[in-house]
């Protein structure tokens, strides 16, 4: 069964620096995708990027991207200079690839505090 | 605003009551999903609908009852519930497209379930 791990349950970050979130994850599959969503205190669960596996290129989304290292599992993102708004719990979570509706597995989520 | 759209936002039910959750999405998709949230642990999967389908069922208590009329809404019947069924229910929707592309999920804003 894939599992997404996050080992830092909070971080902290000072204004408009640079701050980077780990995520590990474990499966057998070659194709799938990984995702970062962020989840303010309203709770609602807002999609911040995405990376296909089958892509070595790592995505990028303005102040937001990813390091993605196939062979070591590792799918980190990078938020340069962090803004206020950018204080929330963020998930990494997994989908196998083929289309359908496979269920997402998140990690537990790290908490970012964002110092003015 | 996701185009996702979940009421009500908060719910307190004793554990006699009967009520449901609704979600509504607005952005033409063809799956939807319902997924628990609970405190410290990771949003956990509860129910796929795919073209009004039910392809999935993740071992989820019968005191839960989804019901998808159409592919723009999703219901969660809930009767009976436990204490430990608190959490926040999060709906969401994606677009199957087969075998290819990705069904990015987009998520609604939750609703905030206590039982008593």
């Amino acid at each position: 069964a894939q599992t997404v791990t996050q080992s830092q349950p909070e971080m902290s970050v000072q204004e408009a620096e640079t701050v980077t979130l780990s995520c590990t994850y474990d499966t057998s599959e070659s194709d799938y995708y990984l995702f970062w969503y962020k989840q303010p205190p309203s709770r609602q669960m807002i999609l911040v990027i995405r990376q296909e596996a089958y892509k070595q290129q790592n995505a990028t989304e303005n102040r937001f991207s990813v390091n993605f290292q196939k062979a070591a599992k590792s799918f980190s993102l990078k938020i340069s200079d962090s803004q206020l708004g950018d204080a929330a719990m963020y998930f990494c979570a997994y989908r196998r690839s083929g289309g359908g509706s496979e269920k997402l597995v998140f990690g537990k989520g790290t908490k970012l505090t964002v110092n003015p | 605003e996701t185009g996702v759209t979940q009421t009500p936002r908060h719910l307190v039910m004793g554990m006699t009551n009967k009520k449901s959750l609704k979600c509504e999405q607005h952005l033409g998709h063809n799956a939807m999903y319902w997924y628990k949230q609970s405190a410290k642990k990771p949003l956990e999967l509860m129910f796929v609908y795919s073209l009004e389908e039910r392809v999935e069922n993740n071992s989820v208590p019968s005191r839960f009852s989804p019901e998808c009329p159409n592919s723009s809404h999703l219901f969660l019947h809930l009767h009976t519930l436990q204490p430990e069924d608190s959490a926040l229910y999060l709906c969401a929707s994606s677009q199957v497209k087969g075998w290819v592309g990705i069904d990015t999920q987009y998520f609604g804003p939750g609703t905030r379930l206590t039982v008593l």
